[in-house]
């Protein structure tokens, strides 16, 4: 079965940029039949989801979430079977764990998760 | 946006016990409405699809129902590893994919 894994840094300053990697085993990320998400929770608080991408062009590469559109960007390198997110001008509010997840092309619910990765933005 | 709501916050419930979890939507969702549980330090496991589909491996004492607007998951009755917080997400509109903001599951 798919299986994800965040990565990155855990600490990052206030007004810098947030990276993330996720790297996906146990199947390929060019399928056409999954599209890989970005998902983050503010401790205490329910998942808010931050976009996906697919890397099929014919399904339209990337969806965000409209509240953090101007700031994220979501990228795949199929040769290394990851996907990218990078989130802009970081403040405080931006302090969650991060999860990758794989959702069908069709429904758009999470079948499998990463096990998640603590940020916190501080200076 | 649609704006998931879940009540109670928290439900206290002793083992073998069942116990119902609430989620509103504010606009219809139809059918489509996932459920979540997820424990301390582990990432949400998805337990239902479609409103009323179990994934798999999940037990049959979870089970959901509901369309449009009100949905709910009942757990018939809880084990020791039940106790969690559950989240519904719905994915009938979107962008954005939005999720509730959980009820936890504590034991009494």
């Amino acid at each position: 079965q798919v299986q994800l894994q965040e990565s990155g840094p855990g600490l990052v300053k206030p007004s810098q940029t947030l990276s993330l990697t996720c790297t996906v085993s146990g199947g390929s990320i060019s399928s056409d039949s999954y599209y890989w998400s970005w998902i983050r929770q503010p401790a205490g608080k329910g998942p808010e989801w931050i976009g996906r991408i697919s890397p099929t062009e014919i399904r339209g590469r990337t969806n965000y979430n409209p509240s953090l559109k101007s700031r994220v960007t979501i990228s795949v390198d199929t040769s290394k079977n990851q996907f990218s997110l990078k989130l802009n001008s970081v403040t405080a509010a931006d302090t969650a764990i991060y999860y990758c997840a794989v959702s069908g092309v069709w429904t758009a619910f999470f079948h499998h998760w990463g096990q998640g990765t603590l940020v916190t933005v501080s200076s | 946006e649609i704006v998931m709501t879940q009540s109670p916050a928290t439900l206290s419930v002793s083992p073998g016990e069942g116990v119902t979890v609430s989620c509103r939507a504010s606009e219809s969702v139809s059918s489509n409405l996932a459920w979540y549980q997820q424990k301390p330090g582990q990432a949400p496991r998805l337990l239902i699809s479609g409103a009323s589909t179990r994934a798999t491996g999940i037990p049959a004492r979870f089970s959901g129902s509901g369309s449009g607007t009100e949905f709910t998951l009942t757990i018939s009755s809880l084990q020791s590893e039940d106790f969690a917080v559950y989240y519904c997400q719905q994915y009938n509109v979107w962008p954005p994919l939005t999720f509730g903001g959980g009820t936890r599951v504590e034991i009494k």
